[in-house]
């Protein structure tokens, strides 16, 4: 079982590049959620996703995209990378909205690391 | 909006107990989680709290108080691998999980 998997693990851009960042889970979990993290800030959340077909801004939301075509999979796209984007990305998926208690806790990849020149 | 407060570090021996503390200012709270990271590694979940009172999961336990808005974990018989950050997260309303910023545990020998 392989949980949730995330897709490169590393990846370098120079400023104004494109590229999607994939993530995938076996889980047939509802929800998925798209964080960054940089030191000291913790995990804020990206974009989030309650179902295939819907998307929902989170705490840092500008210059990201992001797509749920299936439901075991969920895209996040920078269009146009700046240097303020490097960071490690995490993917993380639930069964619930109520997500983070015992028998629903969120389910996180192994991260993304993304440094932009 | 949801905020958490969380010290940024804390230091502990090894086969000491630590305290990592929690305040959070939210609405339609309904639940308490933390996670624990390793450098390197993905957050993992380690325990919950809807009630009051303390939780035990072996060696860790967390601790809620609603009234106060306040938890805590507490992790006994440090070992040199419970090096990691700690985060606490709070479960509110028809919200994501929000976390806070993080507690960076060292234990030293």
């Amino acid at each position: 079982n392989a949980g949730v998997t995330q897709t490169p693990k590393f990846r370098v851009l120079k400023t104004g590049q494109s590229m999607t960042l994939l993530c995938a889970q076996d889980m047939n979990h509802e929800y998925m959620y798209w964080y960054r993290q940089d030191p000291g800030m913790g995990l804020r959340l990206i974009h989030y996703s309650v179902g295939e077909g819907t998307t929902a801004k989170g705490e840092v939301p500008d210059g990201y995209n992001v797509s749920r075509l299936k439901k075991q999979n969920f895209l996040l796209g920078l269009e146009s990378a700046a240097p303020s984007q490097t960071s490690v990305y995490f993917c993380a998926s639930s069964y619930s909205r109520r997500a983070g208690g015992p028998n629903q806790p969120q389910h996180f990849g192994d991260g993304t690391r993304l440094s932009i020149l | 909006g949801q905020s958490l407060e969380q010290p940024s570090e804390v230091t502990a021996v090894e086969g000491a107990i630590v305290q990592i503390n929690c305040t959070y200012q939210t609405s339609g709270f309904y639940g308490l989680s933390w996670y624990q990271q390793h450098d390197g590694g993905a957050p993992t979940f380690l325990s919950y709290n809807a009630l009051d009172g303390l939780e035990e999961t072996g060696r860790f336990s967390s601790f809620l108080s609603r009234s106060d808005s306040y938890g805590y974990l507490l992790l006994q018989e440090l070992q040199m691998k419970d090096s990691a950050s700690y985060f606490c997260a709070v479960i509110a309303g028809n919200t994501p999980l929000v976390f806070g910023k993080g507690t960076r545990l060292s234990v030293i020998a």
